[in-house]
């Protein structure tokens, strides 16, 4: 069973747009929700991290939105380069299981100039 | 500072070879753990410990096993490659607090 589902698994944005990737889970122990952002031949390097207690959180061209009635949480990149072409992974972790996370399945970005 | 070192980068296997996929971190972290990473399903759990000597079981660890001695290294032993088992191999370590680490990857292919 998939701890963490997200959608979509490929996306395509031109330079300059906004990109959006969104998340669901289900499991209300969950406490914490990371993004990763992986380069290809890297490991996934962790972008911008949430936890419950707030809707949103900014950092640069990068937003994390929240919302804890629906169980979602997304993405967006804004003014989306190039150099943002990369596979993003959200992810969730319990509290009691600190170290563990379950992550979802994964979207390419790609952004054409 | 080298983080979380993965050796090797490459592997080439023959179905039923046995084989170790070594993994040490230098950040004093008490959390490891090791992931597969498949076109299409994301990063799937294999092995995680809490601490030395202490390990459990992920969503995925059938054929693989884990022993953690020392805080610094966390080596995944595969008993008998399958293809099944062809997949990219990450390592990772956390505090707890703080994110979780990733190495740079091992390419295992079973043939």
């Amino acid at each position: 069973q998939q701890q963490v589902k997200q959608s979509p698994q490929s996306l395509i944005v031109q330079k300059g747009g906004i990109s959006i990737i969104n998340c669901a889970y289900e499991n209300t122990a969950f406490d914490y929700f990371p993004w990763y952002q992986q380069f290809p031949g890297k490991g996934p390097a962790l972008l911008i991290a949430i936890r419950p207690d707030v809707s949103e959180k900014k950092e640069g061209r990068f937003t994390i939105s929240f919302n804890k009635s629906a169980k979602q949480f997304s993405l967006h990149i804004m003014d989306s380069q190039p150099g943002d072409s990369a596979t993003y992974f959200c992810a969730a972790r319990r509290g009691s299981t600190l170290g563990r996370l379950y992550f979802g399945r994964g979207t390419q970005l790609t952004v054409w100039p | 500072n080298a983080g979380v070192t993965q050796t090797p980068k490459f592997q080439v296997l023959k179905t039923g070879q046995s084989m170790t996929l070594q993994c040490a971190q230098d950040m004093n972290h008490e959390y490891m753990s090791w992931y597969r990473q498949d076109p299409g399903m994301g990063l799937r759990l294999i092995h995680y410990s809490v601490g030395a000597g202490i390990t459990d079981q992920g969503e995925v660890p059938n054929g693989y096993n884990v022993s953690r001695s020392t805080t610094e290294d966390f080596p995944l032993r595969l008993l008998s490659a399958a293809p099944s088992q062809t997949s990219v191999y990450f390592c990772a370590s956390t505090t707890g607090n703080s994110p979780l680490h990733f190495g740079n990857g091992t390419r295992l292919t079973v043939t």
